[in-house]
């Protein structure tokens, strides 16, 4: 059993470039969510998704969108990549009970 | 809204000691509460969590919390430490109303000492 697959796990940006980070789960969970880890910051919400065809912000949306077309997926895309995105995202998923299931994490740093 | 204060961002203590995490949260609504762990380089796994009952809630690995909602606090305890306990350790709160947001702490690294 998988569970929760983030790729890539290592990426390095130019400031400006876009790209996507890539999240899968093979729970069938209706609630999948994107966290950012910043040293001391603990974890801080981007966006989350209660199924397929809805999302919604979390604490820092900003410079973030994502989608969510399947229960399965839900990718976050960066448009314009910043410096202040550097960091290392997390994806989650979880059925009602309120227990997280984390992906390995994506490390991105932008220079 | 909810948030979550963990009140030492680092906690040093030797092995077999005992230990306590503090958390605080703030919510309007009634909350679930949750503690998670995360060792080096590795995403984060759940320790224990509070839905509802008993206030003293136990979790893997010997670690304990216990609900406080007069005082909003969820700390979490062990008796006795070991080196492998060494880890970041987050509280996390998620309201009782139709929100599965779930918002973290800061974070607490716990450091365990020969």
């Amino acid at each position: 059993n998988a569970g929760v697959t983030q790729t890539p796990k290592f990426r390095i940006l130019k400031i400006g470039q876009s790209m996507t980070l890539q999240c899968t789960q093979d729970m069938n969970h209706n609630y999948m969510y994107w966290y950012r880890q910043d040293p001391g910051m603990g974890l801080k919400l981007i966006y989350y998704s209660v199924g397929a065809g809805i999302t919604d912000k979390g604490e820092v949306p900003n410079g973030y969108n994502v989608s969510r077309s399947t229960t399965e997926d839900f990718p976050l895309r960066l448009e314009l990549a910043a410096p202040s995105q550097t960091s290392v995202y997390f994806c989650a998923s979880t059925e009602n009970t309120g227990e997280l299931f984390f992906g390995e994490g994506s490390r991105l740093t932008v220079l | 809204a909810q948030s979550v204060t963990q009140l030492d961002s680092q906690v040093p203590v030797f092995e077999e000691a005992p230990v306590e995490l503090r958390c605080n949260y703030s919510s309007s609504v009634s909350v679930y509460l949750f503690w998670y762990v995360q060792y080096p380089n590795q995403g984060l796994q759940l320790l224990l969590k509070y839905l509802s009952g008993s206030t003293l809630v136990k979790g893997i690995n010997g670690f304990e919390a216990e609900f406080n909602k007069s005082q909003t606090s969820f700390h979490l305890r062990k008796p006795s430490v070991h080196i492998s306990d060494t880890a970041e350790y987050f509280c996390a709160v998620r309201g009782m109303d139709s929100s599965y947001k779930l918002i973290f702490g800061s974070g607490t690294r716990l450091l365990v000492r020969p």
